[in-house]
């Protein structure tokens, strides 16, 4: 069983259309992690999240932590195929700051 | 160039051959974590380590052997790999700063095949 609940699996969308993609648990974290991998590459880092109710945005892409801290959103606004890629969010726990655990991944493909 | 470095990027081995990654950070970056990735479950915490001769158990440590004798690298050892262990490997490294938040940087992961 995942810590970390990602919604959803897979995602296909228009170029310029918006996406949504949900992290979900019933833990509560420290900080959130969003990191988007591309195919034969390490993941890389997009964004951190600490304080309940925060919202980071970075160009079109916006993040958002749940005021329980138990939830995270990514939200892209008129995606591009550049954008296409797999999400996946990191939780740290409250228990552990050393250990991070990860969402199952959401693949994002945009069609040109 | 920052990076983390990972070898070899592929391997093909056969059941209970011991086997050495080799994980390496020029950084000088306080924590590093080992992952497998695996469709479907998404990466998984082998074992970290907070600083040198400091390593804990991650979430799947069950085969896995490590060791950080110093700090720039953190070796993931096999010491009799099984098919279930057939996975995509990554090393990573960060250097902790406000409470639970650390940008980790990734090695550019380890196919492994064992057979």
């Amino acid at each position: 069983t995942q810590l970390l609940e990602q919604s959803p699996q897979f995602l296909s969308i228009q170029e310029g259309e918006n996406l949504t993609v949900y992290c979900n648990s019933s833990s509560v974290f420290s900080s959130l992690q969003w990191y988007r991998q591309e195919p034969g590459e390490g993941p890389v880092l997009l964004v951190t999240v600490v304080t309940g109710g925060e919202v980071k945005k970075l160009k079109r892409l916006t993040f958002q932590f749940g005021d329980a801290r138990k939830d995270s959103s990514l939200h892209i606004t008129a995606a591009q195929p550049g954008d296409t890629g797999l999400y996946l969010c990191a939780g740290v726990a409250r228990s552990n700051d050393y250990k991070l655990s990860f969402g199952a991944g959401t693949t994002v493909t945009v069609r040109a | 160039e920052a990076q983390v470095t990972q070898n070899p990027r592929y391997l093909i081995t056969v059941t209970g051959k011991k086997l050495t990654v080799t994980c390496s950070q020029n950084m000088n970056h306080e924590y590093m974590s080992w992952y497998r990735q695996d469709p479907g479950l998404g990466l998984r915490q082998i074992y970290y380590s907070m600083n040198v001769e400091v390593t804990d158990k991650g979430d799947v440590p069950e085969g896995y052997k490590v060791s950080r004798k110093e700090k720039r690298n953190f070796p993931l050892i096999l010491e009799s790999p099984s098919p279930n262990q057939t996975s995509l490997y990554f090393c990573a490294s960060s250097m902790p700063r406000q409470r639970g938040a650390y940008e980790q940087y990734f090695g550019p992961g380890t196919r492994l095949t064992v057979t």
